[in-house]
């Protein structure tokens, strides 16, 4: 089974601080999604990668960076985090090349979550 | 700016009836369409996908109906559980402008909660 792993199940920060979000996947996917779930707005694509070194932002991109300096880690960063950044964050990932992403084919796999709390 | 509008944003259902979800979209250059589902605490899980080129998908109790011309799609679950209580989002994959690589796009959700 595949198993993408976010690193803080819930995370408390202050206004201002530098936020780091990380992200494993073991199945040497190629694809790796960040994405943000708030109650009444679903699912929102922050940023993506298509392979190490490789971003592209999603359609959330304001106020959020990332890293991908090995296959299997994606992070998420908050340079400077403010309470509208507090919320569900999900990690997932997929295998690559020209697979439509969300078949079964390649699916999505989702990490279970990161709760960030922003005071 | 919402590309996949999901509805409703939450259902009760009694145990054995039809659960249904619809979800609509404009952009005709989505040429995938999946399902998730989310259980509380969970991350969303792939539950039932469906090709544009083909109008209905069914997997057990779980029936995608997808209509092209009208550019919409809906989820039904028959005789609907308990354990069917969760989060369902509607999604299309798209192609990513000037590359071979594709994106999901998500809808807000709908809150399923079954009544044994």
């Amino acid at each position: 089974d595949v198993k993408v792993t976010q690193s803080s199940r819930y995370l408390v920060k202050r206004t201002g601080e530098k936020v780091f979000l990380e992200c494993v996947q073991d199945m040497d996917h190629e694809n790796m999604f960040w994405y943000r779930q708030d109650p009444g707005l679903g699912l929102r694509l922050i940023y993506f990668s298509y392979d190490v070194k490789m971003k592209e932002k999603g359609d959330i991109p304001e106020g959020y960076s990332v890293s991908r300096e090995k296959k299997e880690r994606f992070s998420l960063i908050l340079e400077s985090a403010s309470t509208n950044q507090t919320s569900m964050y999900l990690c997932a990932s997929t295998l690559g090349g020209n697979l439509r992403v969300g078949t079964w084919n390649s699916p999505l796999h989702f990490g279970n979550g990161t709760r960030l709390t922003v005071t | 700016q919402q590309q996949v509008k999901q509805s409703p944003q939450s259902l009760i259902v009694q145990k054995g009836g039809i659960s249904i979800i619809n979800c609509a979209y404009e952009n005709t250059a989505f040429d995938y369409f999946p399902w998730y589902q989310q259980f509380p605490g969970k991350g969303p899980a792939l539950l039932i996908a469906i090709r544009p080129d083909v109008s209905e998908k069914k997997e057990g109790r779980f029936t995608i109906s997808f209509n092209k011309s009208a550019k919409q799609f809906s989820l039904h679950i028959m005789d609907s559980q308990p354990g069917d209580s969760a989060t369902y989002f509607c999604a299309a994959s798209i192609r990513v402008s000037g590359g071979s690589n594709y994106k999901l796009t998500f809808g807000k959700g709908t809150l399923l909660t079954v009544n044994p």
